[in-house]
């Protein structure tokens, strides 16, 4: 199958600071990536959907200024955590949908992070 | 808009029993049905992937039926082990490129 990469997989980083996720196609080229966020024993949500050479779209209620995404290749799509705030701990994960050469979807590692 | 709800949400078995998880969805426009395999702290393992044609898929001790019609979907694991205890997660795609997904049934197998 497909291998999406995301790094890091744990980051713990201070209030105020900027945190980047990076996912990466492996071995085909994404137009199109999407970013969810799952907050303890709670389901994936998704927060936005990013496309490559265009700006991200997101769902209601998520901030755009502050999950700033960047798609700007074929083979790697970023999500930067901005002004970080403890409330903005979670485990976020990056997929690659069906279309573009995939039959499913194949989804990043994951990110756990801890904002102290 | 797409709702999945999972049931139950927890589940502890002893090692051995045979076991199904229940998902359902209010929109039987979809365009497949995939579960995962969630370790705690991890990502996501996919499982089981049923196109909106198909009925079910096996894999090993792990069957995922799907029931269109009534928006429903069981996944029965045969044998279980406490390798599978595990949260269990269900999406659905409600078009070919989005994906929503249930709160997840945590599963555990006790030796």
């Amino acid at each position: 199958g497909a291998v999406v990469s995301q790094h890091p997989s744990r980051v713990i980083c201070k209030s105020g600071t900027s945190v980047k996720i990076e996912c990466r196609s492996l071995d085909f080229q994404a137009t199109t990536m999407f970013w969810y966020r799952q907050f303890p024993k709670q389901s994936l949500m998704l927060m936005a959907t990013s496309n490559e050479g265009s700006k991200a779209t997101y769902e209601q209620g998520v901030e755009k200024d502050k999950f700033l995404i960047n798609h700007a290749s074929l083979t790697l799509s970023t999500l930067t955590v901005t002004s970080a705030h403890p409330e903005d701990s979670s485990f976020y994960i990056c997929s690659a949908p069906p279309g573009q050469g995939l039959t499913e979807a194949f989804f990043g590692q994951g990110t756990r992070l801890t904002v102290v | 808009k797409q709702e999945v709800t999972q049931i139950p949400a927890a589940l502890s078995v002893p090692e051995g029993e045979n076991l199904v998880l229940n998902c359902s969805f209010t929109d039987s426009a979809i365009y497949n049905l995939q579960w995962f395999r969630q370790d705690p702290g991890k990502g996501l393992t996919s499982l089981l992937l049923i196109q909106s044609s198909q009925r079910e898929q096996t894999s090993g001790r792990l069957n995922a039926s799907l029931d269109k019609s009534s928006g429903r979907s069981t996944l029965y694991i045969a044998a279980s082990q406490p390798g599978d205890s595990a949260t269990y997660l269900c999406a659905v795609s409600p078009r070919n490129n989005d994906m929503r997904f249930g709160a997840g049934t945590r599963l555990t197998v006790k030796p």
